[in-house]
């Protein structure tokens, strides 16, 4: 069936590397997608989102690469922090739908 | 200006029992949806509400059931609970206002254990 995966489960990183989370969704459908963080305990917080009509989109720290035609996320964190220790999921939402599906998420560690 | 609220943090019911769960979204959105998170199956759609009607329903079963106000503050209801319901109820608000971004702002969920 359709669905968001990930190609790795944990990514370890050593403090000050990029890190570099990778998605793969298989509904060319999809028009919208979202990064999330969540952190033990908290609810999923919002990164960075992309439309589908954008290749790429930068925030702080934070890049979103969009490659339509493997269909293919990846969320770049530069100088990885402590802080960026958490589970980070990425999420799709198809065209003329509200409901946004969530890959099984990757837990990213952060080596001091 | 203030997130989205979400009470109780936990609930510990017994099986058969049923449990009422809340959400308040920001102040302006309109459309909150709430989603369940279990370790096996991860984040799952449960439904969508905006201004007090269901647009969008997951592939839950009738016992999850949900409802918005007229202030957009959500509640979904769980009736004749099952072990597997145990989960982290998660409600989600967005403005859904055409050009407006249309990140889903999370609150922190509330941790449902049946026992």
């Amino acid at each position: 069936g359709e669905s968001v995966g990930l190609h790795l489960p944990t990514l370890s990183v050593q403090e000050g590397d990029n890190s570099i989370i990778n998605c793969a969704y298989s509904n060319s459908a999809s028009d919208y997608f979202i990064w999330y963080k969540q952190e033990s305990g908290k609810g999923p917080q919002f990164i960075i989102d992309i439309r589908s009509n954008m290749d790429k989109r930068q925030g702080q720290r934070v890049t979103v690469l969009l490659n339509k035609t493997v269909k293919h996320l990846s969320l770049q964190i530069a100088a990885t922090q402590p802080g960026d220790s958490a589970v980070y999921f990425c999420a799709e939402r198809r065209t003329g739908r509200r409901a946004l599906t969530f890959g099984s998420g990757t837990r990213l560690q952060v080596q001091p | 200006k203030a997130g989205v609220t979400q009470t109780p943090r936990y609930l510990i019911k017994t099986r058969g029992q049923q449990v009422t769960l809340s959400c308040s979204p920001i102040s302006g959105h309109r459309s909150v949806s709430w989603y369940q998170q279990t370790p096996g199956q991860g984040l799952q759609f449960l439904f969508e509400y905006f201004s007090e009607t269901q647009r969008n329903k997951g592939n839950f079963p009738g016992r999850f059931s949900g409802r918005q106000f007229s202030n957009s503050r959500s509640e979904m209801n769980v009736s004749t609970l099952e072990l597997g319901d145990s989960a982290l109820y998660l409600c989600a608000s967005s403005s859904d206002q055409v050009g407006i971004d249309y990140g889903y702002t999370f609150g922190s969920g509330t941790r449902l254990t049946v026992v």
